[in-house]
């Protein structure tokens, strides 16, 4: 089956650093790839997704990347704020994406 | 309605009890979801109901017993649960092939 593996496990940046998060799939048959924020306490809400007929796609401070030769994709934020402080999941999934393999999952930690 | 609710926010129960985890959607999703979630970890998948039939059961203990009752109401039906048993259970929802929303979750301790 399918398996995700995310990096780094923490990331701590400044305040208006940029942040990458990276994430292996092994399935290359996998064709959507969206990322989820999770605050303490809460609900995981996705903040972008990408399907494998696109390269990348950016949301104001928020984009990802795919590589689908590498079976690798990437969310990168710019301009860190503090409210972004949180986990965020990648996940990956086959066919019409009702089954979704997440990564282990990233604490960033955005520092003021 | 664009939100995925569900009830109780918080339960506990003793390892003889039974109870039950409802979660809705007024979004005209078809496809609706169980997740399980351990402290620090992802959401691992549990169920998967499509057009309220059970597409997906990844092999999850007889004890969770799911419901869909119609298209907008999932449940999940809990008895004679272990301790280790004792984690957010997220319900989730999606058009087919769709953006999968969470809801809030049900924090459970199993005593």
């Amino acid at each position: 089956g399918e398996n995700v593996e995310q990096h780094p496990s923490t990331l701590s940046v400044q305040e208006g650093d940029s942040a990458v998060i990276k994430c292996t799939y092994s399935d290359s048959a996998s064709n959507y790839f969206p990322w989820y924020k999770q605050e303490l306490g809460k609900r995981p809400q996705l903040i972008i997704d990408i399907r494998s007929n696109v390269g990348e796609k950016k949301d104001q401070r928020i984009a990802v990347t795919l590589n689908k030769t590498a079976k690798h994709f990437s969310l990168h934020i710019t301009e860190t704020q503090p409210e972004d402080s949180a986990v965020y999941f990648c996940a990956a999934s086959i066919g019409y994406g009702n089954k979704l393999v997440f990564g282990a999952g990233t604490i960033l930690r955005v520092k003021s | 309605d664009t939100e995925v609710t569900q009830t109780p926010k918080h339960l506990v129960m003793g390892m003889t009890n039974k109870k039950s985890l409802k979660c809705e959607q007024h979004m005209g999703h078809r496809a609706m979801y169980w997740y399980k979630q351990k402290a620090k970890k992802p959401p691992e998948l549990m169920f998967v109901y499509s057009y309220e039939k059970l597409s997906i059961n990844e092999s999850v203990p007889s004890r969770f017993s799911p419901e869909c009752p119609n298209s907008s109401l999932l449940n999940l039906h809990l008895h004679a649960l272990q301790p280790e048993d004792s984690a957010l259970y997220l319900c989730a929802s999606s058009k087919e092939g769709g953006v999968q929303y969470f809801g809030p979750g049900t924090r459970l301790l199993v005593l």
